[in-house]
Order: C-alpha cells, then structure tokens, then sequence
C-alpha cells in the first residue's frame, strides 16, 4: 500500500540555523499539507499547496517559513532561521481528493 | 473561533470490550470529519471518516457516529485488542474550499489485557 514518507526521521540543529524537511506524498496525489505537533499537544496545521501554490496557510506559518515541489516528487518544508519554539514533529501529509489526508511518520526537529 | 475537543483525556478498557471516545466541535459548517489513530513516535493513521450527510458509518470493528445536532462525534471500537491501543483525534475539515484539518487534543486509549 502506498505510504507518505519523509526524511530526516529525527534532525537536531541550533538555533539560527536553516532546515528543510524532505516528503514524498502518495505517487497520485495532488494536495499536499505540512503539520505539526508540539510534544504532548494536538496536531497544528501550517500549510497546504496545490498546482504548485500554497493554498491555505496558518498564523504558524510566517516568513521564516517556505515550501517548495521541486520535482514531481518530493514536497519540502524550510524553516529559515530555527527557534526553540520551532521544536517539534512535523507531519507531511497528502490527498488526492481534498478530503482524507494520509500523514507521514514525521520528522521530529529539536532546535537547541 | 472553531474548535475541535474531546470530553476525555485517557480512556483504559479491557481487552475484548468495547470502547467509545467523544468528540465535540463548534464550527457547525464542517462537513467532513475524519478519526486518526496515532501510536507512539507515528504520524497520525486514518481510521475512519464521515461527511455531514450521514450520520453513522462503519467500517472493521470501528463505526462513527455523527450528530450534528449537538455537534458530536463519537468513535465506538469494538472487541477491542492490544493493539487499540494508542492516542485517537477527531479531526475536522470546513467546506468552502477550506483545506486544513482542525484536529482535536485527542484521548489516550489503553487496552488492559
């Protein structure tokens, strides 16, 4: 069965520093998302994108944030410059049909 | 504002009984409503969703009950097993072209042998 998958599992980085967080949706999917979850809390959404667009966007996802399909594949998330409050799973998920959204196991990012 | 929560943080049952986690929302233009089950260091895994023409859907060993009148969502899992066991959230999704998921806090399950 197809699955969402995403790279790096676990990514540790100072503060100030730029990330980018890797995911490769359902092969025939077109609508595509990034969450997050901060340890022992719910699941946030940051971000969605469809033909190459962002097409929904949180209060989370500010200007240290950006997201790119770079090719037919993948689907990144880049955190400019890392802040502690920045410390957490990040969930790619994807859909092909604007309703359920099948999630990847996630990247968990401690900035230190 | 829109909110999603659940009247109950940690749930335990024994194992072959039948559980039940609630949900509440307030945004009563939602239309879809989805239940994710999420182990340990996992990403959320769909279990089951429902649109808000219905108002009960079932699936293996899982229905989901809807009552928009209230606005109410329950998952009810029956004979359950160990591997139940895990955090479940209730998730919704506005309409009008609204993308997110608006998730829950979630209830912790625990399956007691």
């Amino acid at each position: 069965e197809p699955e969402v998958t995403q790279t790096p599992s676990h990514q540790v980085t100072q503060m100030g520093q730029e990330v980018i967080l890797r995911c490769v949706p359902i092969s025939n999917h077109l609508y595509f998302y990034w969450y997050r979850q901060i340890l022992g809390q719910k699941v946030e959404f940051l971000v969605s994108f469809y033909n190459n667009e962002i097409s929904e966007k949180s209060e989370i996802f500010d200007d240290q944030f950006s997201v790119e399909r770079p090719d037919g594949s993948n689907f990144t998330l880049k955190i400019r410059s890392t802040k502690l409050e920045d410390s957490a799973m990040y969930f790619c998920a994807s859909t092909p049909s604007r309703e359920t959204q099948y999630f990847g196991p996630g990247t968990r990012l401690l900035v230190l | 504002g829109e909110s999603v929560g659940l009247h109950l943080p940690t749930l335990s049952v024994q194992e072959g009984d039948n559980s039940i986690i609630n949900c509440a929302y307030s945004n009563s233009a939602s239309d879809y409503f989805i239940w994710y089950k999420q182990e340990s260091g996992k990403g959320p895994q769909f279990i089951i969703d429902i649109r808000s023409n219905m108002d009960k859907r079932q699936g293996q060993r899982v229905t989901v009950l809807l009552n928009k009148t209230v606005k109410h969502l329950s998952l009810q899992i029956a004979a359950t097993q160990p591997g139940d066991s895990a955090v479940y959230f209730c998730a919704e999704k506005g309409n009008f072209g609204n993308e997110k998921l608006t998730f829950g806090t979630g209830t912790r399950l625990t399956i007691i042998p």
